[in-house]
């Protein structure tokens, strides 16, 4: 059964770069079959979509993280990665990373997140 | 402020059946496929429906999924007090090439 597991600090300082990583057991990250992803929930607030990527490498960003977003994979390692740069107060959520099926069919996009990881808290702050 | 609109609250007793709205435009639920998700507080989404209407393996089938025009509803009947969580739609948006949410709603069974 595939399993996601994020790493990475819990505490960032304002203005530095948040930085995390999903590791993938139980499957590979270079199905065909999906893309994998990071969702984040302030505390106390609903889900908000972050970013996802395919192994090749192709990434789709939600636009008000674009420029501060990067999303990479590492197939080597079954990881794939998340860096937000310039973070503040209101990056403060729980991180987590998905499996995501996507895709067109019948020009429809088919579009969910199937394994969830269990989340990380990042704080920021001095 | 999310792309999708849900109620914030629903509420029923044990037995009956409730429905939670997700509303969206025609770059989203207008032209591709939702997706539901159940949240218990401290715990990671679990998806519940998928293609509008599709139930994952082991989700039972008091739980639904309908989409018409630019909505979709989750509808669960037999209500339990277990189900008492926040429920989250999701699709792609065409327009700004990303996924987006609703807002959530939180279920209370009284």
């Amino acid at each position: 059964q595939l399993q996601l597991q994020e790493s990475g600090p819990g505490l960032v300082k304002p203005s530095e770069t948040l930085s995390l990583t999903c590791s993938v057991s139980g499957g590979s990250i270079t199905s065909s079959s999906y893309y994998w992803g990071w969702v984040r929930q302030p505390p106390g607030k609903g889900l908000e979509w972050i970013a996802s990527i395919f192994y090749s490498g192709s990434t789709y960003c939600t636009p008000s993280l674009k420029s501060r977003v990067t999303i990479s994979v590492d197939t080597s390692k079954n990881q794939f990665s998340l860096r937000l740069s310039s973070v503040t107060a209101a990056d403060t959520a729980v991180y987590s990373c998905v499996r995501i099926r996507f895709g067109v069919l019948n020009d429809y996009y088919y579009y969910y997140m199937d394994v969830w990881g269990k989340g990380t808290t990042v704080t920021v702050s001095s | 402020q999310s792309m999708l609109t849900q109620p914030p609250s629903v509420s029923a007793a044990p037995g009956q059946k409730i429905t939670i709205s997700c509303s969206g435009s025609s770059s989203n639920i207008g032209n591709n496929d939702v997706s539901w998700y159940q949240q218990f507080p401290g715990a990671a989404p679990k998806l519940l429906i998928y293609d509008n209407h599709k139930r994952p393996s082991g989700i039972p089938d008091r739980v639904s999924g309908s989409k018409s025009g630019t909505s979709a509803t989750l509808g669960i009947t037999g209500l339990q007090t277990g189900d008492e969580a926040d429920y989250y739609c999701a699709t792609w948006d065409s327009s700004l090439g990303a996924g987006v949410f609703g807002g959530g709603t939180k279920l209370t069974v009284l």
